[in-house]
């Protein structure tokens, strides 16, 4: 595997079920990234995780739970959502040198998510 | 508040037809500016970006942006459009984060 891996690629889930999405990393990078793609909207940062410490996290609601067990993988765990939040969830990663957003950010196709 | 504007949600040029993507951003100092393209059912892939230096950045499968500062714009162009770049293009600027455009949609026709 190269690249971003992200599965699974596609999640139907009712209202009340639990799933996680899990992202992995074959970079050597050591940030990485859940971004929310909603048709028509631009990409939301929801979660970003440097040498595995959570570093942003832009007002996400609580039934969206990451987890960075280590710096080549990352989780989202889902509970309790709602219909809006279907959407394409993409994982990303990018080697964070400190100096801000100036390392390009290298993508995943993506989980289509799609709550019932 | 930065943002980023992509005024076209959707283009459609000929095949072998020039293209140009327009994307201004708001923000008081230059940002770091990138253009990533998404095809169907894939990740965004990055084409181009810009940090400093030579305004006109040159990037994979034959794209070209310009920086222009006095109006905070990064478009994206290419002389000879295939059909094969039919995709989602998107705007990024890099500030504490990245702040995406919504998109423009490339259809190309025959």
């Amino acid at each position: 595997e190269t690249g971003v891996t992200q599965t699974p690629r596609h999640l139907v889930m009712g209202m009340t079920n639990k799933k996680s999405l899990k992202c992995e990393q074959h970079l050597g990078h050591n940030a990485m990234y859940w971004y929310k793609q909603s048709a028509k909207k631009p990409l939301e940062l929801m979660f970003v995780y440097s040498l595995e410490e959570r570093v942003e996290n832009n007002s996400v609601p609580s039934r969206f739970s990451p987890e960075c067990p280590n710096s080549s993988h990352l989780f989202l765990h889902l509970h309790t959502l709602q219909p809006e939040d279907s959407a394409l969830y993409l994982c990303a990663s990018s080697q964070d040198r400190g100096g801000g957003a100036e390392d390009e950010q290298f993508f995943g196709p993506g989980t289509r998510l799609t709550v019932l | 508040a930065q943002s980023v504007t992509q005024p076209d949600i959707h283009i459609t040029v000929s095949e072998g037809a020039s293209l140009e993507l327009r994307c201004n951003y708001s923000y008081g100092a230059t940002p770091y500016l990138f253009w990533y393209v998404q095809s169907p059912g894939q990740g965004l892939q990055l084409l181009l970006k810009y940090f400093s230096g030579d305004t006109l950045v040159q990037g994979i499968k034959g794209f070209e942006a310009e920086f222009k500062r006095s109006q905070s714009s990064f478009n994206l162009r290419k002389p000879s459009v295939h059909w094969s770049d039919a995709a989602e293009y998107f705007c990024a600027v890099g500030v504490d984060q990245f702040y995406f455009g919504t998109g423009t949609s490339l259809t190309v026709i025959p």
